[in-house]
């Protein structure tokens, strides 16, 4: 069964901070990994990784998987009140469509 | 743009009801999802479906059924509403062989008393 952590499971910090989200996972054939922004409504895609050491940014936020460890982390830079919401890990497995996801890291960002 | 529609915001129910849930999308993609998300739990795959009339169970599917008679159309049912499926309901669907990307609706938050 594949499965996915996140960590931590929530953080706060202040405006202007860089932060790190985790996310490890156990999956039988890996086919891609992605991250989702959750504000108050629908998770919104933020990255998806196939391959490992190739970074994804996207502005003030970046994405790195490394396939022989099993884990990917999430980068922002500069942190911005806007940037509160859950951060969502998903990882997908060759041979279906389905994405298992994590638990969530909440990140909360002070002013 | 992809849009995911689905028929309610919020939704408040008696237990014993039998409840409806529609997923809406209108871009084509062979695959859609429900899924419900607890505080805690993350998102949970409840069912999905590959195809017209096709179903296959997810990681939670007791107490709820699925319905796919038109590809743009997939609909939850709780046959006998209970107060532990109060929960947000997430629809979601993809393009097959694109590495997995799903598109999600603005999900449903369901109150059973």
């Amino acid at each position: 069964e594949d499965k996915v952590v996140q960590s931590p499971l929530s953080l706060v910090v202040h405006e202007g901070d860089t932060v790190t989200l985790n996310c490890s996972y156990e999956v039988t054939n890996f086919r891609s990994l992605l991250w989702y922004k959750q504000e108050k409504k629908a998770p919104t895609f933020l990255f998806m990784l196939t391959s490992s050491g190739i970074e994804k940014k996207s502005g003030r936020l970046s994405s790195i998987l490394d396939k022989k460890e099993l884990f990917s982390i999430l980068n922002i830079t500069a942190t911005q009140t806007g940037d509160s919401a859950i951060y969502l890990c998903a990882v997908v497995d060759f041979g279906n469509e389905k994405l298992t996801f994590g638990t969530g890291t909440r990140l909360t960002i002070i002013p | 743009d992809v849009k995911v529609t689905q028929s309610s915001r919020y939704l408040v129910k008696r237990t014993g009801e039998k409840v409806f849930l529609e997923c809406v999308q209108d871009m084509d993609h062979e695959n859609m999802f429900w899924y419900r998300q607890d505080p805690g739990l993350g998102l949970r795959l409840i069912y999905f479906s590959y195809d017209v009339k096709m179903k296959e169970k997810g990681d939670i599917p007791e107490g709820y059924s699925v319905s796919r008679e038109k590809k743009e159309r997939f609909s939850l049912i709780l046959e006998s509403a209970s107060t532990n499926q109060t929960s947000m309901y997430l629809c979601a669907s993809s393009l097959s062989m694109t590495g997995g990307e799903q598109y999600f609706g603005p999900g449903t938050r369901l109150t059973v008393t």
